[in-house]
């Protein structure tokens, strides 16, 4: 299996743009988690998914801040509009099963300028 | 809410020593505890889960044990290596499926 993908890899976008993050779980995963990385913050978890379903949003800092999961094989992350503040690096992670090891994705590191 | 802390947060040893990682959390009603590596510029990659039931897991040059009751977890790594070199992150799972990091230790083991 070719592990958690994410894309793109580096996003450069100026203040005020639209900016969509997406993920590939691993096949079979049925938990899909979000989370952002900054140096301040450490690691946060913004959203988790079960079965396509939204479980828990509570740590979407705003409402510009949306999630997705339209099928068991993808997911979108949507900051609209997006703000410097938002510059951080997003994971995705998916699991079988809450008790078993999550996998994570590379990251995509976001820079809004 | 459930907090999770890491000491040290940096950490610098030579090549061959053993070193133990600490973790601790405030909330004892966990899932599992689980340690990560992060390698600069690059994801985590999972290196011991502890179910809540167990008290260790060992792989390798690692071994992690849990004490549930007080909080507490440590890493253990055997006869280091400038490959060791990373931040390990540790995380719980609580009882809202929510998972929870700590800061980070960044240890470089020098050669």
């Amino acid at each position: 299996d070719a592990g958690v993908i994410q894309s793109p890899r580096h996003e450069v976008t100026e203040m005020g743009q639209e900016v969509t993050l997406r993920c590939k779980p691993i096949s079979g995963h049925d938990y899909l988690f979000w989370y952002r990385q900054t140096m301040m913050r450490g690691l946060e978890l913004l959203i988790y998914f079960n079965n396509n379903v939204p479980i828990d949003d509570s740590g979407m800092p705003e409402d510009r801040f949306s999630a997705k999961m339209p099928n068991a094989s993808f997911s979108t992350l949507k900051i609209q509009p997006s703000e410097p503040r938002d510059s951080a690096v997003y994971f995705c992670a998916s699991v079988l099963g809450v008790e078993e090891t999550q996998y994570f994705g590379p990251g995509t590191r976001l820079l809004v300028l | 809410k459930q907090e999770v802390t890491q000491i040290p947060a940096a950490l610098s040893v030579p090549e061959g020593e053993n070193l133990v990682l600490n973790c601790s959390f405030t909330d004892s009603a966990i899932y599992n505890l689980q340690w990560f590596r992060q390698d600069p510029g690059k994801g985590l990659t999972s290196l011991l889960l502890i179910q809540s039931s167990q008290r260790e897991q060992t792989s390798g040059r690692l071994n992690a044990s849990l004490d549930k009751s007080s909080g507490r977890s440590t890493l253990y790594i055997a006869a280091s290596q400038p490959g060791d070199s990373a931040t390990y992150l540790c995380a719980v799972t609580g009882s809202a499926r929510q998972l929870t990091f700590g800061s980070g230790t960044q240890l470089t083991v020098l050669p």
